[in-house]
C-alpha cells in the first residue's frame, strides 16, 4: 500500500487568507485525489490531480477557489483561497495505483482547517 | 437516487456475532467496488476491494458482490469493540479514475 503524508496536519486561519497543502506519497502512483469531509459526513470529491497539466474538478469546485499542482507522480498541492468559514472542513488527500488485477485507493492523514 | 446508497446506522450488534454492512450501487457499468473503514477523528482506511461476483474473504471480513442484485456487503466476523467505526462503501466505472462513496454506515459493537 502506498503511504501518503499531508502537511499541515491542522490549522486555524483568517478569512480572507489562503492555505496551500501539500500531499507526499512514498510511491509512484497514476492517481491523485483532493477530498473534503465536512463533520459527520462523507467524502466529497474537489478534483483529480493530473500530472502536469489542469486538475479535472467536480461540480461546484472552480480553479480558481482550490487550485491545484501535481508537478510530479508522487507530490501535489492543494490551495484553499480567499477563505470563509465555510471552508472549515477536513482535506483529505488520496492517492492510487491501477491495474489490470490490483485498483486501490488510500487515503493521507488529512489537514484539519478552521476558518475564523 | 444517490449513486451509492448505505444506511446510515447506527447500527448495533454485540460482541462476537456477525455485523452485516449493505451497499447498493445505481450504475450498472460499475466494475469495482471498495470497503473503508473510518474511524472518529481519523481518515479511511480501505480494508477490502472485490471484483468478480461471489465471495472475498479475509481474515475476519467478507466482501460480498451481487452485479445482477447491484449490491455489495461487508460481513464482519466475530465482531470486537475496535470495530466501532463508519464504514464508507464505494464503486468505481473501469473507464473513470474516480470513485464515488457512499455516506458510510456507522457501526457500534457493544461488549
Amino acid at each position: 500500500s502506498a503511504v501518503i503524508s499531508q502537511k499541515p496536519s491542522r490549522d486555524i486561519c483568517q478569512r480572507g487568507t489562503s492555505l496551500t497543502i501539500q500531499c507526499q506519497v512514498d510511491s509512484q502512483v497514476t492517481m491523485m485525489f483532493w477530498y473534503r469531509q465536512q463533520p459527520g459526513q462523507s467524502l466529497t470529491l474537489i478534483a483529480t490531480a493530473n500530472q502536469g497539466s489542469e486538475a479535472t474538478y467536480e461540480s461546484g469546485f472552480v480553479i480558481d477557489k482550490f487550485p491545484i499542482s501535481r508537478p510530479n507522480l508522487t507530490f501535489s498541492t492543494l490551495t484553499v483561497s480567499n477563505m470563509s468559514p465555510e471552508d472549515s472542513s477536513i482535506y483529505l488527500c488520496s492517492a492510487g495505483r491501477q491495474g489490470a488485477t490490483q485498483e486501490t485507493q488510500y487515503f493521507g492523514p488529512g489537514t484539519r482547517l478552521l476558518v475564523l | 437516487q444517490k449513486e451509492v446508497e448505505q444506511n446510515s446506522g447506527p447500527l448495533s450488534v454485540p460482541e462476537g456475532a456477525i455485523a452485516s454492512l449493505n451497499c447498493t450501487y445505481s450504475d450498472r457499468g460499475s466494475q469495482s467496488f471498495f470497503w473503508y473503514r473510518q474511524y472518529s477523528g481519523k481518515s479511511p482506511e480501505l480494508i477490502m476491494f472485490i471484483y468478480s461476483n461471489g465471495d472475498k474473504e479475509d481474515g475476519r471480513f467478507t466482501a460480498q458482490l451481487n452485479k445482477a442484485s447491484q449490491y455489495v456487503s461487508l460481513l464482519i466476523r466475530d465482531s470486537q469493540p475496535s470495530d466501532s467505526a463508519t464504514y464508507l462503501c464505494a464503486v468505481k466505472r473501469s473507464s473513470a479514475s474516480k470513485i464515488i462513496f457512499g455516506s458510510g454506515t456507522r457501526l457500534s459493537i457493544r461488549p
